[in-house]
């Protein structure tokens, strides 16, 4: 069975980087699929972060883009997000997934459980 | 980027009842939409993605469709099972990049 497995603090400092990593368990990161962050604010939508495919190349929100660096390390089967200069607005579920772009259309066919983040002093 | 406005942000329907979902874009779309069901405290889980394709183990009472007012996810005949949160999702196949409508929150009355 396929999991994504999200890692990182739960608790961290404004203008701090946040660094999550997310594991991939019984399928291979070479595969033919992109790889992502999403996030959940509480009590409010979805959010796309950005995607990876295991090549490196990178793709992210246009509002997020200053901030935001997506890594990939193939040999650990692991995908990495950097969010720099957090505040408290970057408080959020955080959820690692996989992308299925397939000739019409990308959409999350697999999600991880999703990791809390709260930023505060 | 592409925005997406979705509506209703809430509905409040009985069971047997349709509910209709709509999702349209701040421009003209080239690809179809996802649209995921959010149980509380869970990951969403994607309904059906392109134009009639359905995810393994989804009831057939869920469907999409187009019109002018843009596209729609149609709940047949609601069911107990059917509360939670449904978002739609757009994105081109290159580049990669998602956006996902403000969600709709559906109780059962």
């Amino acid at each position: 069975q396929v999991k994504l497995q999200e890692s990182g603090p739960g608790l961290v400092k404004p203008s701090v980087t946040l660094s999550l990593t997310c594991t991939v368990s019984n399928y291979s990161i070479t595969s033919d699929y992109y790889w992502g962050w999403i996030r959940q604010p509480p009590g409010k939508g979805l959010e796309w972060i950005a995607n990876i495919y295991h090549s490196g190349s990178t793709y992210y929100n246009s509002s997020l883009q200053s901030r935001v660096t997506m890594s990939v390390d193939t040999s650990k089967n692991e995908f990495s997000l950097k969010l720099k200069y957090v505040t408290a607005a970057d408080t959020a579920v955080y959820y690692c997934a996989r992308v299925d772009c397939s000739d019409t259309t990308c959409y999350v066919d697999l999600w991880g459980q999703g990791t809390q983040v709260t930023v505060s002093s | 980027d592409i925005q997406m406005t979705q509506s209703p942000s809430s509905v409040s329907a009985s069971v047997g009842d349709r509910v209709t979902i709509t999702c349209r874009a701040s421009q003209g779309l080239r690809s179809w939409l996802a649209w995921y069901q959010q149980k509380p405290g869970k990951a969403p889980q994607v309904l059906i993605y392109s134009a009639s394709s359905v995810q393994s183990g989804v009831p057939s009472r869920f469907s999409t469709g187009a019109s002018e007012t843009g596209f729609t996810l149609t709940i047949s005949s609601l069911q107990p099972e059917d509360f939670g949160t449904y978002y739609c999702q757009q994105a081109n196949t290159f580049p990669p990049i998602l956006s996902f409508g403000g969600g709709t929150k559906v109780e059962i009355k």
